[in-house]
């Protein structure tokens, strides 16, 4: 099974700064099968990018996706107050799903 | 608007069973695979099982494989997730999630179940 790694743990940014999150997969991954989710407390997951680099409905285009092979990014371009949150990436394979463990973003 | 709503959580004694559900709206249920996700608190995101449209493919992750029985009723648009033999590793919120292009587009708020 593949194993979604995300670096780093916790990001301690400002406001209009810019987030850089990685996702790394144990092995090579088709990139339509590569999403985000953002998070916040109490709420349930938000699909924010799916097959790698396209944005879900409704997604600012501060938010964008990159990467193939084993290495997946996504980038806010300038953090708003409503990005600090948890964010995961998650591979499909065969109807499952697999998520990293998460990158915390909060307020320096 | 998409609308997802579980129910069905509580607190249950280790080796017992529990039924949750999830009632969906705002789309065309019988359109689309139907899954269910767990988090444990404070922990992250835990893929537990899914079901094809016509209930035609069904799978689970392993931690619940035998346990646990996902089905659905497209006529009342609605997901359920049957738990048994249920340990204190299975303490999660349980999430109802719409499968879109090999991803989750829609979630519920989540139906919390407390084993102890």
């Amino acid at each position: 099974d593949i194993v979604l790694t995300q670096s780093p743990a916790t990001l301690s940014l400002s406001p209009g700064e810019r987030a850089t999150l990685s996702c790394r997969a144990s092995q090579s991954v088709i990139t339509r099968y590569l999403a985000w989710y953002q998070q916040k407390p109490g709420q349930a997951p938000r699909l924010l990018i799916y097959g790698t680099s396209t944005r879900a409905t409704g997604i600012p285009n501060r938010f964008s996706g990159s990467g193939s092979g084993t290495d997946f990014t996504l980038t806010i371009s300038r953090l708003e107050p409503e990005d600090f949150a948890v964010y995961y990436c998650q591979h499909y394979y065969l109807s499952r799903f697999t998520f990293g463990p998460g990158t915390r973003v909060d307020i320096k | 608007e998409v609308q997802l709503v579980e129910s069905g959580g509580g607190l249950v004694q280790p080796g017992r069973s529990l039924t949750l559900s999830c009632a969906a709206s705002g789309f065309t249920f019988d359109n689309h695979a139907m899954h269910w996700v767990r988090q444990a608190p404070g922990k992250g995101l835990e893929w537990v099982a899914e079901v094809s449209w016509n209930s035609g493919d069904i799978d689970y992750a392993d931690s619940v494989k035998g346990r646990f029985t996902i089905s659905r009723d497209n006529a009342k648009s609605s997901l359920f997730l049957q738990m048994s033999s249920l340990t204190t590793e299975d303490t999660a919120l349980y999430f109802c999630a719409k499968a879109g292009p090999y991803s989750l587009d829609s979630w519920g708020q989540g139906t919390l179940v407390t084993v102890s």
